[in-house]
């Protein structure tokens, strides 16, 4: 089956500094994929929609400033929060829809949990 | 517009009863739905889909859930709760309006199982 990656798992980072994480679709390509944000005891939220060779499309109060998306490949998107400050400090998931059959079903990675200083 | 309500925040059943956690939503499209878990520090794992074809759809861990149209429900059960069952469950709608793919979190259901 589809199979999305994250990369990193976890990162703890200073106040004021970058990170990024990647989202990878490991055995299929992705024209799109969709950036979440979790925080504790709630849902996930919907922060933007990566395009590969486009512009994302970021939800409304999502500062696209400060969280920056790149899809650079089919396969590959990332995402950079930039200037990192203890309010960022979330889970944050990225998704790719399947593709055929399965197109209308999203495949998760596995979440990057953030924790800023 | 596309919503998603789930009507438990927390749900306590004891280990071996069965398992109700309920979904409504509302979509202007046809919408396929899904139940997701997430264990504690843990990514998403899809527990069941429904895509148009069997309104009864059966998935993993013993769980279903019955697609009603008139009632705009999708509600997940289980016949007898297991405690590893003790997760964050999520519904969610996808639909594409306009030729592109939206998707909608409902706001989670607790589940805790007493033994």
């Amino acid at each position: 089956g589809a199979v999305v990656s994250q990369h990193p798992s976890w990162v703890i980072c200073k106040s004021g500094t970058s990170v990024k994480i990647e989202c990878r679709s490991l055995d299929f390509q992705a024209t799109t994929m969709f950036w979440y944000r979790q925080f504790p005891k709630q849902s996930l939220m919907l922060m933007a929609t990566s395009n590969e060779g486009s512009k994302a499309t970021y939800e409304q109060g999502v500062e696209k400033d400060k969280f920056l998306i790149n899809h650079a490949s089919l396969t590959l998107s990332t995402l950079t929060v930039t200037s990192a400050h203890p309010e960022d400090s979330s889970f944050y998931i990225c998704s790719a829809p399947g593709q055929g059959a399965v197109s209308n079903e999203q495949f998760f990675g596995p979440g990057t949990r953030l924790t800023v200083l | 517009a596309q919503s998603v309500t789930q009507l438990d925040s927390h749900v306590s059943v004891s280990e071996g009863t069965p398992v109700l956690l309920r979904c409504n939503y509302s979509s202007s499209y046809s919408p396929s739905l899904f139940w997701y878990v997430q264990h504690p520090n843990k990514g998403l794992q899809l527990l069941l889909k429904y895509t148009s074809a069997a309104t009864l759809v059966k998935g993993i861990n013993g769980f279903e859930a019955e697609f009603k149209k008139s009632e705009t429900s999708f509600h997940l059960t289980k016949p007898s709760a297991h405690m590893s069952d003790a997760a964050e469950y999520f519904c969610v709608v996808s639909e594409f309006p306009g030729g592109y793919q939206k998707v909608t979190f409902g706001t989670g259901t607790k589940l805790q199982v007493i033994p």
